[in-house]
């Protein structure tokens, strides 16, 4: 059955500094990514999503970007991290076509 | 942008069914309706799809109008357990992405 892991679970930073959330998949070959942040009492938003190695697409500007080294392997990073990157991400994936997304347990970053 | 309108919250009696209402009047004829909900922390859980049939699984019953502008989300015996926050999203568009919108904040009351 495939699975799907997230880390670290939480992670506290301060303002300016480096950012990366690491995702990936077990279980299953070629899936698409995506990359979703939730603010606090609001829903979901996406921020990227991939259908290969090497291919991002984003959503919105901002400032976050996305990496996908490896099929099963899905990474968020920051250079410099602001007080309103702060938020719960989640990682999911699905399969080709209209298929459903399933989703990761989430990453809760506060920057502080 | 969410192309779906929820009431943001509802509440419900232990045992009974939860009938959850979705607006998606602009929905096209390729797109799909699906459902998620999301327990407190946690990511989303798939609930069910549908295109505009009924649809029923082990969790839910999913009720399609025929016009497909709107759909309702049945949880024929709502338990403590399901008290969570229900999405409604309609998958189209560029990608097939989902889009979610802000939900509906479901109370199972004891």
């Amino acid at each position: 059955s495939q699975t799907i892991h997230q880390w670290p679970a939480t992670l506290v930073q301060p303002v300016g500094s480096p950012l990366s959330l690491e995702c990936t998949v077990e279980g299953t070959s070629n899936p698409n990514l995506y990359w979703y942040r939730q603010a606090a009492g609001r829903g979901l938003q996406l921020l990227f999503y991939s259908v290969g190695i090497g291919q991002i697409s984003s959503e919105v500007p901002q400032n976050l970007s996305a990496s996908r080294p490896q099929d099963r392997q899905f990474i968020l990073s920051s250079k410099k991290l602001l007080l309103s990157d702060s938020g719960f991400y989640l990682c999911a994936w699905s399969g080709v076509g209209l298929s459903e997304q399933y989703f990761g347990p989430g990453t809760r970053l506060t920057v502080t | 942008d969410a192309k779906t309108t929820q009431p943001p919250s509802m509440d419900c009696a232990e045992g009974r069914a939860a009938n959850l209402p979705c607006n998606h009047s602009t929905i096209s004829g390729n797109e799909y309706v699906y459902w998620y909900r999301q327990i407190h922390s946690q990511g989303p859980q798939y609930i069910i799809h549908g295109l505009k049939n009924n649809e029923t699984n082990e969790m839910a019953s999913l009720i399609i109008t025929e016009d497909r502008k709107s759909s309702t989300l049945i949880l024929p015996h709502a338990t403590l357990r399901d008290t969570a926050v229900y999405y409604c999203i309609v998958r189209g568009g560029p990608g097939n992405q989902f889009y979610f919108g802000t939900g509906t904040s479901l109370t199972v009351i004891p």
